[in-house]
């Protein structure tokens, strides 16, 4: 069965330093997601993404974060000049196209993105 | 605003019994709900989904109902099994909103054997 991926698994980074994860959607999908889940509560939203930009983000993405579609198979998510606070696993998702958006978003098994 | 909750953070099972997982939302707007499973150290995995005109939907031992009335979902696991045991998330999304899904904070169920 198809599947997100995502890399690395976990990274650690010294607060300051920019991060860049990485994310495979699949392949027939064309709506793209991030969203993040702070250790102990509830997943977030954060960005969607559709045809090459920015559809839907959330307060939660603001200037310091930025998406991309660098080339026909990766999404990646760039968090520049890491905060303590942004210590979080963070998953990419994506949902195939047909009937709109009530279709299920798929998740790969997130970045654990460490900032020390 | 929208918000998304479960009624239990924790359900204990004795394997072979039924579960039930319950979910409810604030916004009547909400016209899409799905359950993920989230285990240890992965993604949430996809369960079931159902539309706001709908008010049961029944997968593979899963079934899912919806009562707009009282703006509550529930899951249902028939005959559980050792491998149910994980982190169950319901969510929603309101079309106007785009497609961004909210979700609630989690049942850890766990099935003794």
């Amino acid at each position: 069965e198809p599947e997100v991926t995502q890399t690395p698994s976990h990274q650690v980074t010294q607060m300051g330093q920019e991060v860049i994860l990485r994310c495979v959607p699949i392949s027939n999908h064309l709506y793209f997601y991030w969203y993040r889940q702070i250790l102990g509560q509830k997943v977030e939203f954060l960005v969607s993404f559709y045809n090459n930009e920015i559809s839907e983000k959330s307060e939660i993405f603001d200037d310091q974060f930025s998406v991309e579609r660098p080339d026909g198979s990766n999404f990646t998510l760039k968090i520049r000049s890491t905060k303590l606070e942004d210590s979080a696993m963070y998953f990419c998702a994506s949902t195939s196209p047909g009937q709109g958006i009530n279709q299920p978003q798929h998740f790969g098994d997130g970045t654990r993105l460490s900032i020390l | 605003g929208e918000s998304v909750g479960l009624h239990l953070p924790t359900l204990s099972v004795q394997e072979g019994d039924n579960s039930i997982i319950n979910c409810a939302y604030s916004n009547s707007a909400s016209d899409y709900f799905i359950w993920y499973k989230q285990e240890s150290g992965k993604g949430p995995q996809f369960i079931i989904d159902i539309r706001s005109n709908m008010d049961k939907r029944q997968g593979q031992r899963v079934t899912v109902l919806l009562n707009k009335t009282v703006k509550h979902l529930s899951l249902q696991i028939a005959a559980t099994q050792p491998g149910d045991s994980a982190v169950y998330f319901c969510a929603g999304l309101r079309r106007a909103s785009g497609s961004r899904l909210t979700f609630g904070e989690g049942t850890q169920l766990t099935v003794n054997p």
